[in-house]
C-alpha cells in the first residue's frame, strides 16, 4: 500500500513569509508525528497527534510554529515568518495503534533564505 | 531533557561487522529503536527493544540493557548497501514520542 507522503518535497522561501508543509500519513493510522532534521543534527520531534485527542505541541520550537490533522488524516505545519534557522528537513511519521513502529514519509527540504 | 550519544561515523570493510553503540540518559523507557537513513531518504525501522537481551532480524541485531542505558546495533556481513546512517532513539513513554540521537555514518569500503 502506498506508504506516507509529504509536499512539497523542496521549499525555498525568503525570511519572513509564512510557509505550509502537508503529510498524508498511511490510511488507517491514528498517530502522527511531526520532526525536523537540522544538517549535522539528529531528529527533534516537534508535535504529536493521536486519535482525536488534543495534540502533544511540546516540542514546537515557538509560537511562530502550529499544526493541524483534520479528519484524523492530512496534517499542516504552518511556519509563521520564517527565519533562516528554521531551515530544515521537516519529517512527518505515522503509526497505528499498535504495533510501534513509525514508518516516515520522505520529507519537506525547507530553505529559507 | 533526553540525553542519547552515538558515534558520529564508522567506517568497515564489505563483509566485516560494525558494532554502532548507543547510550542514553532520559526521564522515562517505552522502548529503543534503531533507524536506518540512506542520504536523501526517509528514516526507515531496523529494530525495536523494550526488555533486556538480543534481537536478532537476519544480519542486523540489536541488544539492550536498561540497567546501563546501553544499547548496540550490530551489522554483520556488511554490503555496499548498508552505507547509512543509523538513528539510535529512545521512546520516554507509550505515546512513542520519539528522541533521537544524532546519528552514525557508516562507510562501507570495498
Amino acid at each position: 500500500g502506498a506508504g506516507v507522503s509529504q509536499s512539497p518535497s523542496n521549499k525555498v522561501t525568503e525570511k519572513g513569509k509564512d510557509v505550509e508543509l502537508r503529510c498524508d500519513p498511511i490510511s488507517g493510522h491514528t498517530a502522527l508525528y511531526w520532526y525536523r532534521q537540522s544538517l549535522g543534527q539528529g531528529l527533534e520531534f516537534l508535535i504529536y497527534f493521536q486519535g482525536n485527542s488534543a495534540p502533544d505541541k511540546s516540542g514546537l520550537p515557538s509560537d511562530r510554529f502550529s499544526a493541524e490533522r483534520t479528519g484524523g488524516s492530512v496534517s499542516t505545519l504552518t511556519i509563521q515568518r520564517t527565519q533562516q534557522e528554521d531551515s530544515a528537513v521537516y519529517l512527518c511519521a505515522s503509526r497505528r495503534d499498535s504495533p510501534y513502529e513509525q514508518y516516515f514519509g520522505p520529507g519537506t527540504r525547507l530553505t529559507v533564505t | 531533557g533526553q540525553n542519547i550519544d552515538q558515534p558520529t561515523e564508522m567506517t568497515a570493510t564489505e563483509g566485516a561487522i560494525v558494532q554502532i553503540n548507543c547510550t542514553y540518559q532520559t526521564s522515562g523507557f517505552n522502548g529503543l529503536f534503531w533507524y536506518q537513513q540512506h542520504a536523501g531518504e526517509a528514516p526507515t525501522f531496523l529494530s525495536y527493544n523494550v526488555l533486556d537481551g538480543l534481537e536478532e532480524k537476519g544480519r542486523f541485531s540489536s541488544f539492550l540493557s536498561r540497567s546501563k542505558g546501553y544499547s548496540y546495533l550490530l551489522l554483520k556481513e556488511l554490503q555496499m548497501k548498508d552505507s547509512a546512517s543509523y538513528l539510535c532513539a529512545v521512546s520516554p513513554r507509550g505515546d512513542y514520542k520519539l528522541s533521537f540521537g544524532a546519528g552514525t555514518t557508516v562507510t562501507v569500503r570495498a
